[in-house]
């Protein structure tokens, strides 16, 4: 089974909201990443939280990773339509090498 | 600087063939590893090369096998298909000794009739 879950698992805000996206993973981890996904193709790396730290930023992008309670949420400031796609987390095992990815949220961006 | 590329970009094949994805990782990356995305799911791991050699599997069966080339590419095969394992299959290169981050082909889509 997947490691991951994402919550809620679709979104829909109007442009120039906030959009925050969270993810629970099962077991001690590396490394936290968040990616994003247009129309089913390839990923995109958003951002990537180490397990030892709890807060990181990159553009518009907020990510928090909370060890203690094993999740992690992913914020959108001042959305865009362009930012309409779908919102993985993937968790790198503590044992290294295996990846695990969530269900996915499906972020829908109004104009 | 190449990213990474992968071939074919559409298949369809008949239920008990075997079919051949091949991933070429982008420039300067080592590692390369094969996903499988079935439709509004994640994406699920299947295994890890690195130095040719098999590091990681997720829980697939055998059915699903790979290979690394001394030029860091690598092919996935999988023989005797099943319905089930039409689906999206992703190839992500890294490097071994950097910080996890992994940089996704666009994919090949596998249809099994």
């Amino acid at each position: 089974s997947q490691q991951g879950e994402e919550d809620p698992q679709a979104l829909s805000i109007q442009e120039g909201e906030n959009a925050t996206m969270n993810c629970s993973y099962k077991t001690s981890i590396n490394n936290l990443q968040w990616y994003r996904q247009n129309s089913g193709r390839g990923l995109v790396h958003l951002i990537l939280i180490r397990s030892n730290e709890r807060e990181k930023h990159s553009g518009r992008l907020r990510v928090t990773l909370d060890t203690s309670k094993k999740s992690s949420s992913l914020l959108i400031t001042a959305s865009r339509a362009a930012d309409t796609a779908s919102y993985f987390c993937a968790t790198e095992s503590n044992t290294g090498n295996q990846f695990y990815f969530g269900t996915g949220t499906s972020l829908t961006v109004i104009p | 600087d190449a990213g990474v590329t992968q071939s074919p970009t559409h298949l369809i094949k008949t239920r008990g063939q075997q079919v051949t994805l091949r991933c070429s990782p982008k420039s300067g990356h080592d590692t390369v590893s094969w996903y499988q995305q079935a439709l509004g799911q994640g994406p699920q791991f299947i295994f890890q090369y690195y130095e040719e050699e098999e590091r990681q599997r997720g829980n697939f069966p055998d059915r699903f096998s790979g290979h690394q080339f001394p030029n860091y590419s690598s092919e996935l095969n999988v023989n005797a298909l099943l319905l089930g394992d039409s689906a999206l299959y992703l190839c992500a290169s890294s490097l071994a000794n950097g910080v996890g981050e992994q940089y996704f082909g666009p994919g090949t889509r596998l249809t099994v009739t």
